[in-house]
């Protein structure tokens, strides 16, 4: 079973720049996965930041960035700021059996 | 004002059945495919089904551990979707969340979530 991997936890520094990945335990993670990125708070629903690797979804700021890296996609957050702290979740589609499966999340601290 | 809204949740025992159901309103519901995304007490968010538009088939995928217990459905007259759960354990214990897509674009729009609880 492909598992979808991330960094449990990462940390930035108020105005620094942070890049989280999303990879599979077996293979690259390619735009064919069609990669997309959430951001949770605590009691509320994931918001969507990125789908299609790149594409930001409607008001979100262009600080967040998504992209491959090597072979796992990537969310990049510059000039962090103390909102941004978070639980970050990568989600990628499985076309061959039509599955979408969130990778274990990552908790973001702006310290 | 785009919005889904679960109803539905509450406390069933193992070996039961529940249904939650999700209205929305303020997009073109009948284009859209409708997933439902759980997430478990303390845990991450865990892809459980989608059913695709009319026009894209109107088929239904899920997760390998609910397939063959859980049955989404949909009525676009009534801008709803449900959930059918049966056989359920504890481990299906979460949060539910309706959402709009599951496909290339993700998850674009999302409810507020319902609480479901599998205990004895």
């Amino acid at each position: 079973q492909t598992v979808v991997t991330q960094e449990p936890t990462l940390s930035v520094t108020p105005g620094g720049t942070v890049t989280l990945t999303c990879g599979l335990t077996s293979g690259s993670v390619s735009p064919n996965y069609y990669p997309g990125w959430y951001q949770q708070t605590p009691g509320q629903a994931a918001r969507p930041l990125i789908y299609r690797t790149n594409i930001r979804s409607s008001g979100v700021p262009d600080r967040f960035s998504g992209s491959i890296l090597g072979n796992k996609a990537a969310l990049t957050i510059t000039g962090a700021q103390a909102d941004d702290e978070a639980d970050y979740y990568c989600v990628l589609y499985m076309g061959s059996d039509n599955n979408c499966v969130f990778g274990g999340g990552a908790k973001l601290t702006v310290l | 004002e785009v919005q889904l809204v679960e109803l539905g949740g509450g406390l069933v025992k193992p070996g039961g059945s529940l249904r939650l159901s999700c209205a929305g309103s303020g997009f073109i519901f009948s284009n859209a495919w409708m997933s439902w995304v759980r997430q478990a007490p303390g845990k991450g968010l865990e892809w459980v089904g989608r059913i695709k538009s009319k026009t894209a088939g109107g088929t239904t995928d899920y997760a390998a551990p609910v397939r063959g217990r859980f049955t989404i459905s949909r009525d676009d007259s009534k801008n709803t979707v449900s959930l059918q759960m049966n056989s359920l354990k504890t481990e299906d214990t979460a949060v539910y969340y309706c959402t709009t897509g599951g496909g290339w674009d993700g998850f674009d729009i999302w409810g507020q979530g319902t609480m479901v609880t599998v205990s004895s």
